[in-house]
């Protein structure tokens, strides 16, 4: 069983290109979320998702858009990168909620 | 004042001691309360969770919450090398998801010295 897969695991962009994150579950999860962890300063939730075809803004939604055509994946796409932005992105799942998100190992971005 | 307060530590302590982390919350309306930990370069993986105030344990965890404190701690009993990691609290109002989210703290960095 793979849970929660993330790719890829590192990236490094210049100012201003674009990419998108790719998060894929597989134990049949309605609610995923996209994290970031910057250094020392704990999780903050960027967007989520209660089903697909169902998004909405998390606390720190800014530079950021999300889709969720299937259950499974759940994107988190950077249209202009930002230095801001560095940071590592961990996508999370969870059957009703969020009493036991399921985490990805994570994908670390550097903006330069 | 942050919603969720957490040393950052980092906290060492020798192999077999007991360990004890903390977190202070503000927001009263929290009732699920959650520990996690993650490993160096990994993703964070849940450990304890419970629903408002009250004591569990799970082998050498225990996690207590005290809500008229708005205090939650979580216990390791017998602390081995492979304890070592960041533990980050957790919580959020609702079961049900919403665009809180889960509120972390910023996780203490834990250091078992063998």
């Amino acid at each position: 069983n793979a849970g929660v897969t993330q790719t890829p695991k590192f990236r490094i962009l210049k100012i201003g290109q674009s990419m998108t994150l790719q998060c894929t579950q597989d134990m049949n999860h309605n609610y995923m979320y996209w994290y970031r962890q910057d250094p020392g300063m704990g999780l903050k939730l960027i967007y989520y998702s209660v089903g697909a075809g169902i998004t909405d803004k998390g606390e720190v939604p800014n530079g950021y858009n999300v889709s969720r055509s299937t259950t499974e994946d759940f994107p988190l796409r950077l249209e202009l990168a930002a230095p801001s932005q560095t940071s590592v992105y961990f996508c999370a799942s969870s059957t009703n909620g969020n009493t036991e998100a399921f985490f990805g190992q994570g994908t670390r971005l550097t903006v330069v | 004042q942050k919603e969720v307060e957490q040393d950052p530590g980092p906290l060492s302590v020798p192999e077999g001691a007991i360990v004890s982390l903390n977190c202070t919350y503000s927001n009263s309306a929290f009732q699920y309360f959650m520990w996690y930990r993650q490993y160096s370069r990994k993703g964070p993986e849940l450990l304890m969770y419970t629903y408002s105030s009250g004591n569990k344990e799970d082998g050498r965890f225990t996690a207590q919450v005290d809500k008229s404190s708005k205090y939650i701690s979580l216990f390791i009993r017998d602390s081995q090398p492979s304890d070592s990691a960041t533990y980050l609290c957790a919580m959020s109002a609702h079961e049900g998801g919403g665009a809180d989210g889960l509120t972390f703290g910023k996780g203490t960095h834990l250091i078992i010295q063998p």
